[in-house]
């Protein structure tokens, strides 16, 4: 079973629009990491928030993570058109050797 | 810059053919990792590898086998193909320990099996 479910499964906002996706999980977690994957692509890593983190920013990226409400969410601010792509959650466990178990994604489309 | 590369991006199989995806990292990482990916399921974890010939099953091993005879090459083996596997699949890497946990990925590679 998934670790992690996003939300919303697809997303459409106009180009400069703020766009957020939520991601929540079940199990005690030791990190949370967000991925893109343009289409028919790799996934390229964005940004991790470790389990003592609330948030993190990384250029136009901010992510929350609420590990009492088991929940993480992603901001991408003044969104271009670059930014169209499908973003996973996954949450990792206490060694690079464990499994990291991804969600099935929100695609977000963003609008000219 | 961190490179792993997979030997096709598309590839077509007939059922019942044994087909060999390779992956191979420059980055001197020591665990590997085999993906699938359907839509609407995310991505689902084949195998993994912690070190050259060892390998571990993830969540859907069934019909897959892997071998790792060299730190940057971690190969998945279909021994019979079937149309069920028609999927895309990727590889990633990571480096051990120290609280490094993110995973580089491969372009992926789309199999069709017919």
């Amino acid at each position: 079973s998934q670790q992690g479910e996003e939300d919303p499964q697809a997303l459409s906002i106009q180009e400069g629009e703020n766009a957020t996706m939520n991601c929540s999980y079940k199990t005690s977690i030791n990190n949370l990491q967000w991925y893109r994957q343009n289409s028919g692509r790799g996934l390229v890593h964005l940004i991790l928030i470790r389990s003592n983190e609330r948030e993190k920013h990384s250029g136009r990226l901010r992510v929350t993570l609420d590990t009492s409400k088991k929940s993480s969410s992603l901001l991408i601010t003044a969104s271009r058109a670059a930014d169209t792509a499908s973003y996973f959650c996954a949450t990792g466990g206490y060694s690079s050797a464990s499994k990291i178990i991804f969600g099935s994604g929100t695609r977000l489309s963003i609008r000219p | 810059d961190v490179k792993v590369t997979q030997s096709s991006r598309y590839l077509v199989k007939r059922t019942g053919e044994k087909v060999f995806l390779e992956c191979v990292q420059d980055m001197d990482h020591e665990n590997m990792f085999w993906y699938r990916q359907d839509p609407g399921l995310g991505l689902r974890l084949i195998y993994f590898s912690y070190d050259v010939k060892m390998k571990e099953k993830g969540d859907i091993p069934e019909g897959y086998s892997v071998s790792r005879e060299k730190k940057e090459r971690f190969s998945l083996i279909l021994e019979s193909a079937s149309t069920n596997q028609t999927s895309m699949y990727l590889c990633a890497s990571s480096p051990p320990g120290t609280g490094v946990f993110e995973q580089y990925f491969g372009p992926g590679t789309r199999l069709t099996v017919t």
